[in-house]
């Protein structure tokens, strides 16, 4: 069974720094690995996903991810952050073969930016 | 478009209580799902149907009931409510039953049983 793993729950940065959010997944196979974003009171929006060839994706809003296999990992970044960027962000992980249509949300990293 | 319709907004129920959250999208998918989050534990799949007439089984389905009679509609039914189902729910469809497809989430519906 697929599973993923958030370390971190919150985290704090200044406006214009630089923002990594860790992510771990557990799949058997080559996953598909999704980053959904959830601003207050409202659904989840995809930033980007990855399902094969080039490791760094590009996603929405400025965001890329990196896909390390090797890691089991599928972290986010963002060069420099906005005050609009604060919300919650959320790992996701899929299977990659056909018949299974569950996507596995991990507990998800809520991020704050401080002036 | 108007995307994926979550109603009601908001709930409140006493234990017991049966009520039925609607879900509707207008986007022809394939695929519609219901997710429960809650503090600490993320988004937890209920329910999901992969065309009308067919519904499986997610990771928390104890209480809840689910059909799918026509495309649009999905609806998730709680038959005799418990303070353990106060929750955020969330509606979600893509284009079709591979995983590789987007998402689209409603905005939500939050439940509180007494």
């Amino acid at each position: 069974a697929q599973s993923v793993t958030q370390p971190d729950i919150h985290i704090t940065v200044s406006e214009g720094a630089s923002l990594e959010l860790r992510c771990n997944y557990s799949y058997g196979a080559t996953p598909y690995l999704f980053w959904y974003v959830q601003s207050p009171g409202q659904g989840l929006q995809l930033l980007l996903k990855y399902f094969s060839g080039d490791t760094l994706v590009q996603g929405i809003k400025g965001f890329e991810a990196e896909f390390k296999r090797s890691q089991s990992s599928f972290n986010l970044r963002k060069p420099s952050v906005h005050w609009s960027d604060a919300a919650e962000y959320f790992c996701a992980v899929g299977a990659s073969n056909f018949g299974n249509e569950k996507l596995t949300f991990g507990t998800g990293t809520r991020l704050t930016i401080i002036p | 478009n108007a995307g994926v319709t979550q109603t009601p907004k908001f709930q409140v129920l006493k234990t017991g209580q049966s009520m039925t959250l609607q879900c509707a999208q207008d986007m022809n998918h394939e695929y519609m799902s219901w997710y429960r989050q809650d503090p600490g534990m993320g988004l937890r799949l209920i329910h999901y149907s992969v065309g009308a007439g067919i519904t499986d089984q997610g990771e928390v389905p104890n209480g809840y009931n689910v059909s799918r009679s026509t495309t649009e509609d999905f609806p998730l039914r709680l038959l005799s409510a418990a303070p353990s189902q106060t929750s955020v729910y969330f509606c979600a469809s893509r284009a079709r039953g591979l995983v590789d497809e987007k998402l689209f989430f409603g905005s939500g519906t939050q439940l509180s049983v007494l």
